[in-house]
């Protein structure tokens, strides 16, 4: 299995611009899930879908953050406008529903974002 | 609500010492445990997980974890120390029953290993 994918791996964008993160889970994953990670506040879940609902956004910064997942292999987390203190790594995880293994999630590789 | 105390934001042990990263958790149910390792510039790996069943739970490269409800810890150890095991170390928390699967990360705990 290639695992969970994001892309892209590095973004530096300039503030005031739109960012869009894409993610792609694990085939077969029935959860998604979008952190972000930062020094200041470690791990933070943004959101996560169950079945490509959005089940839980209470983690969502503010309004210029959104996620979207059209189908099961396939999500986005967009910035806009961007902010410096935007810049962290994001991941993205996933989570199968297969009795057994659904309390772990996958983890993909991140994306470092650097909004100047 | 669930919460996860992870003591010692960095810890430095000798290569072939013990290796102990303490967890303490919060949770108002019965919790799923977990440690993840972080490499640097990757991904959140799981080393190893507890979801009720034995409360000594072995996990991928030596590691193991024990669950003591009485303490509320699932401190993570190693006998012997390699340094390929320099990383940051997660611990995490979800509600065992009724799983919506979000987890609750602790601050993580960078581990060095000097030669």
């Amino acid at each position: 299995d290639a695992g969970v994918i994001q892309s892209p791996r590095h973004e530096v964008t300039e503030m005031g611009q739109e960012v869009t993160l894409r993610c792609k889970p694990i085939s077969g994953h029935n959860s998604l899930f979008w952190y972000r990670q930062t020094m200041m506040r470690g791990l933070e879940l943004l959101i996560y879908f169950n079945n490509n609902v959005p089940i839980d956004d209470s983690g969502m910064p503010e309004d210029r953050f959104s996620a979207k997942m059209p189908n099961a292999s396939f999500s986005t987390l967009k910035i806009q406008p961007s902010e410096p203190r935007d810049s962290a790594v994001y991941f993205c995880a996933s989570r199968t529903a297969r009795w057994g293994d659904l309390e772990t999630q996958y983890f993909g590789p991140g994306t470092r974002l650097l909004v100047l | 609500a669930q919460s996860v105390t992870q003591l010692g934001s960095h810890v430095s042990v000798s290569e072939g010492a013990l290796v102990l990263l303490r967890c303490n958790y919060s949770s108002s149910v019965p919790p799923y445990l977990f440690w993840y390792v972080q490499y640097p510039n990757q991904g959140l790996q799981l080393l190893l997980k507890y979801t009720s069943a034995a409360t000594l739970v072995k996990g991928i490269n030596g590691f193991e974890a024990e669950f003591k409800k009485s303490e509320t810890s699932f401190h993570l150890t190693k006998p012997s120390a390699h340094m390929s095991d320099a990383a940051e170390y997660f611990c995490a928390v979800s509600p065992g029953s009724g799983n919506t699967g979000k987890l609750i990360f602790g601050q993580g705990t960078t581990l060095q290993v000097k030669p």
